[in-house]
């Protein structure tokens, strides 16, 4: 069983659209995380929520909005897609917030035409 | 400001070669390191870590990476590579206090040839 599953894995929408990426950990964990690998393979921390409370919002624009109904899930919601978001994305889940391995989905690779 | 940084963009070796990658992580009090492999099309896996202890940590594969606090480096080694090797590598750290942000490398891309 995939311990962070991640749907879709592929996407591709045109811009202005509004689009979901879904996340799910059966790994029992508090803390879950959303990561942006952009065209140049870096890796950089969009989002994260412990216990459903969002404890990390880097720089993102807000056409991007996570939900979190409960501790296992962590959705990504983007309104008004645009060129640039052309990325995959990486949910991921740990447990607390202490430097402990965080384990990551499969990514979303999501493409903006 | 907290970072890491790796100096091998793109490493291209033989079969049987060692390798070893380059990670350096700026001052920032207690932290935490890692390695990770992301084969390709896939996501990123675990190879090993470092939270105290022996500075000298085994991960998976053969890998190992030491941290040498001094140097402020966590290079990743290993004797001799494959060409299922092939892949791209990230170093990565989570200070403390940084409430689990974990901060990547550029990554580095390792290419074996057969």
């Amino acid at each position: 069983d995939t311990a962070v599953s991640q749907t879709p894995k592929y996407l591709v929408t045109q811009m202005g659209n509004d689009k979901s990426i879904k996340c799910e950990q059966n790994l029992g964990h508090d803390t879950m995380y959303w990561y942006k690998q952009d065209s140049k393979k870096f890796l950089k921390i969009m989002f994260s929520y412990n216990n459903k409370e969002l404890i990390i919002n880097e720089t993102v624009p807000n056409r991007f909005s996570p939900k979190s109904p409960d501790k296992a899930h962590l959705n990504l919601h983007i309104n008004s897609l645009e060129l640039g978001d052309s990325a995959v994305y990486f949910c991921a889940s740990s447990r607390g917030t202490s430097g402990n391995t965080i384990y990551f989905g499969e990514g979303s690779w999501l493409t903006v035409v | 400001a907290q970072s890491v940084s790796q100096h091998n963009h793109h490493v291209i070796l033989s079969e049987a070669a060692s390798l070893e990658l380059g990670c350096n992580y700026s001052y920032g009090g207690t932290v935490n390191l890692f390695w990770y492999v992301q084969y390709p099309g896939q996501h990123l896996q675990l190879l090993l870590k470092y939270f105290s202890g022996d500075p000298l940590v085994k991960g998976i594969k053969g890998f190992e990476a030491e941290f040498i606090k001094s140097k402020f480096s966590f290079n990743l080694r290993k004797p001799s590579v494959q060409w299922s090797d092939t892949a791209e590598y990230f170093c990565a750290g989570n200070y403390g206090g940084s409430q689990g942000n974990l901060i990547f490398g550029k990554g580095t891309k390792l290419s074996v040839k057969p």
